[in-house]
């Protein structure tokens, strides 16, 4: 049973074109994510939030934003995307911090970037 | 920094066989906590089993995996592959933050 919710689920842009990826999660977990799984399925964290506060923040390029409104939604933006970003971006959450804990992803938003 | 070893990127075996698939990891921290999470085709990542206690097997849906710190490994096991095993595993150690391996693609033939 699906609980972590993201949209759009997939996504096809141009390159320098702004996107966003929206999720919530039904679960009242406290802490969210953002991964990133790229064609050779490497799965990498990119964002971490706990009620609202950013706690991971992986080197990514700037043009990557996190959003957070309460300790349900996450949003990432792209603000320019380049052809790199083609990945599936999946959301997660946990109860308990991720290194302890399960995470619960959602179904994955799929972009490609022409 | 911490990080997981998977030496296998794709596992093939015929129905009905054993299945072992590796993880080793490194780590500074005494207690870590080790996972496999398993994504079918077309679906998002899950998990299928963790551990923190040494020595202890744990097993969940036929899988079964035994965290042993002194050879830093949590391979995962079953005993009989079926043809819905095929799947992505991946493993995970969890120290500061989750670090997942590269990932084993099992894929079970007839």
């Amino acid at each position: 049973e699906t609980a972590v919710f993201q949209t759009p689920n997939y996504h096809v842009t141009q390159v320098g074109n702004e996107v966003s990826f929206n999720c919530k999660q039904t679960l009242g977990h406290d802490t969210m994510y953002w991964y990133k799984q790229d064609s050779k399925k490497l799965l990498k964290i990119m964002f971490s939030y706990n009620n609202k506060q950013l706690i991971v923040n992986e080197t990514v390029p700037r043009r990557f934003s996190p959003q957070s409104s309460d300790k349900a939604h996450l949003n990432l933006r792209i603000k320019s995307v380049e052809p790199e970003d083609s990945a599936v971006y999946l959301c997660a959450s946990s109860l308990q911090g991720s290194n302890t804990g399960q995470l619960y992803f959602g179904e994955g938003s799929k972009l490609t970037v022409l | 920094g911490d990080s997981v070893t998977q030496t296998e990127g794709l596992v093939t075996l015929t129905e009905g066989l054993p299945v072992m698939l590796n993880c080793t990891y490194q780590t500074i921290y005494s207690n870590p906590f080790l996972f496999w999470y398993v994504q079918h085709l077309n679906e998002s990542p899950r998990l299928l089993l963790k551990s923190f206690t040494d020595n202890k097997r744990t097993e969940h849906q036929g899988f079964h995996a035994t965290l042993h710190k002194s050879s830093s490994s949590f391979h995962l096991q079953k005993s009989s592959a079926q043809l819905s095993d095929s799947a992505l595993y991946y493993c995970a150690l969890g120290g500061y933050k989750l670090t997942f391996g590269t990932g084993t693609s099992l894929l079970v033939d007839p």
